[in-house]
């Protein structure tokens, strides 16, 4: 079965500095990897995903993300944060089979001045 | 523009009375779905339905149903609501298991 895991309910950075959200994620099979952002009061938008192509996968605004088979981790970075970038972050594993998508727990992006 | 539309987007509703979060899709997704979200908890899926006249059960079905009678809707009913279904919900769509999943914009329901 498939399952994740997302290292750190919350994580808070300077404005300017590396964002590095962590995520490990368990599957049977090669998995597709997804993360997802959800900004205050809104829905989830997809930020990346990776589907078996390159393991260096890059997203809208800035971010990528590398699969790491050996280390099961699909961890997500930016080399830069900006203000905007405060939101909800979910990492989130499919195995391609009937289940869909399951998600981590999500990890809460904050950003200081 | 390619959405999920869900509504009520805001619902305060009392133990019991039954209501429908409706949702819909004009993508001709095949694969539409439908999750609750709780602090702590993530997202976690209810129920899916991978075509018309399909639909089988998520992590965490219980007090919810739900029907697929045409590809572009995905009802959630909860026929006896209660206050641990206090939630935020979100329906998603796909054209397939494989592919972006689109999520509406979410419904929020609280049950006193």
């Amino acid at each position: 079965a498939q399952s994740v895991t997302q290292l750190g309910s919350h994580v808070s950075v300077s404005e300017g500095a590396l964002v590095l959200l962590r995520c490990n994620y368990s599957s049977s099979v090669p998995p597709y990897l997804f993360w997802y952002v959800q900004y205050p009061n809104q829905g989830l938008q997809l930020l990346l995903k990776y589907t078996s192509a390159a393991t260096l996968v890059k997203g809208i605004n800035g971010f990528e993300a590398e699969f790491k088979k050996s280390e099961t981790s699909f961890h997500l970075t930016k080399p830069s944060a900006h203000m905007s970038d405060a939101a909800e972050y979910f990492c989130a594993v499919s195995e391609g089979g009937a289940d869909g998508l399951t998600f981590g727990k999500g990890t809460h992006l904050i950003i200081q001045p | 523009e390619a959405q999920v539309t869900q509504n009520p987007r805001y619902l305060i509703t009392v133990t019991g009375k039954k209501l429908t979060v409706t949702c819909s899709q004009n993508m001709n997704h095949e694969y539409m779905s439908w999750y609750r979200q709780d602090p702590g908890l993530g997202l976690r899926q209810i129920y899916y339905s991978m075509n018309v006249e399909v639909t089988d059960k998520g992590d965490v079905p219980e007090g919810y149903k739900v029907s697929r009678k045409e590809k572009r809707n995905f009802p959630l009913i909860l026929e006896s609501p209660s206050p641990n279904q206090t939630s935020l919900y979100f329906c998603a769509s796909s054209l397939s298991r494989e592919n972006t999943i689109y999520f509406g914009e979410g419904s929020w329901l609280t049950v006193v």
